[in-house]
């Protein structure tokens, strides 16, 4: 298996810009999850889907992020407009439903920095 | 409030040499503690997970401990090689929800030559 896909692995923008972040995760996987790693506040779930249904937003930190999961193989996050704060480390993980126990898998992650 | 706190923040240890991180965290009710291992530029991987019942857990050289009762875990590396060099993160997850992981800042394990 190729492991949750993400693209692009870097993103460099100016402020105001519209951002796409994409992510194709494990096949077979029902759970998808966005996270965001900074220095200052490490990870951060963003937001997270269960059969392409979004469950839980409460970590999407403003309405210029939205995420949407078309399909089993395929999630959008996008950021409009960026600011500079923005800049960050976003990944997407993916795991199989069946308990708290079960290991989410991650991505390499799209490094984004927002000039 | 739910946290993980990890410690020492940072760790410059000799290649062949042992180490150990620590975890304390106040998650409640507790449902399980994980380790992840983060390479420089890459995702985090998970190395252990335990659940309340599990004090111990092996992954080769690394070995996670679990005190439930102290609310305390610590990352044991034998033998330390430099591949070791990454963020070892610990991550609990709280019951109530099986997706609200609780995640450490992270200890930061650079192995010298």
């Amino acid at each position: 298996d190729a492991g949750v896909i993400q693209s692009p692995r870097h993103e460099v923008t100016e402020m105001g810009q519209e951002v796409t972040l994409r992510c194709k995760p494990i096949s077979g996987h029902d759970y998808l999850f966005w996270y965001r790693q900074t220095m200052m506040r490490g990870l951060e779930l963003l937001i997270y889907f269960n059969n392409n249904v979004p469950i839980d937003d409460s970590g999407m930190p403003e309405d210029r992020f939205s995420a949407k999961m078309p399909n089993a193989s395929f999630s959008t996050l996008k950021i409009q407009p960026s600011e500079p704060r923005d800049s960050a480390v976003y990944f997407c993980a993916s795991k199989n439903s069946g308990g708290a126990a079960d290991t989410q898998y991650f991505g390499p992650g799209t490094r984004l920095t927002v000039l | 409030k739910n946290q993980v706190e990890q410690s020492p923040q940072s760790l410059i240890i000799l290649e062949g040499k042992n180490c150990t991180l620590q975890c304390n965290y106040t998650v409640s009710p507790f449902s399980n503690l994980r380790w992840y291992k983060q390479d420089t530029g890459r995702g985090p991987v998970s190395l252990t997970i335990m659940t309340f019942s599990e004090n111990t857990k092996s992954n080769g050289r690394y070995t996670a401990t679990l005190d439930a009762d102290t609310k305390q875990s610590s990352l044991h590396i034998t033998a330390s090689q430099l591949s070791d060099s990454a963020s070892y993160i610990c991550v609990v997850s709280a019951r109530l929800s099986n997706y609200q992981l609780i995640w450490g800042a992270g200890t930061k394990l650079i192995i010298k030559p």
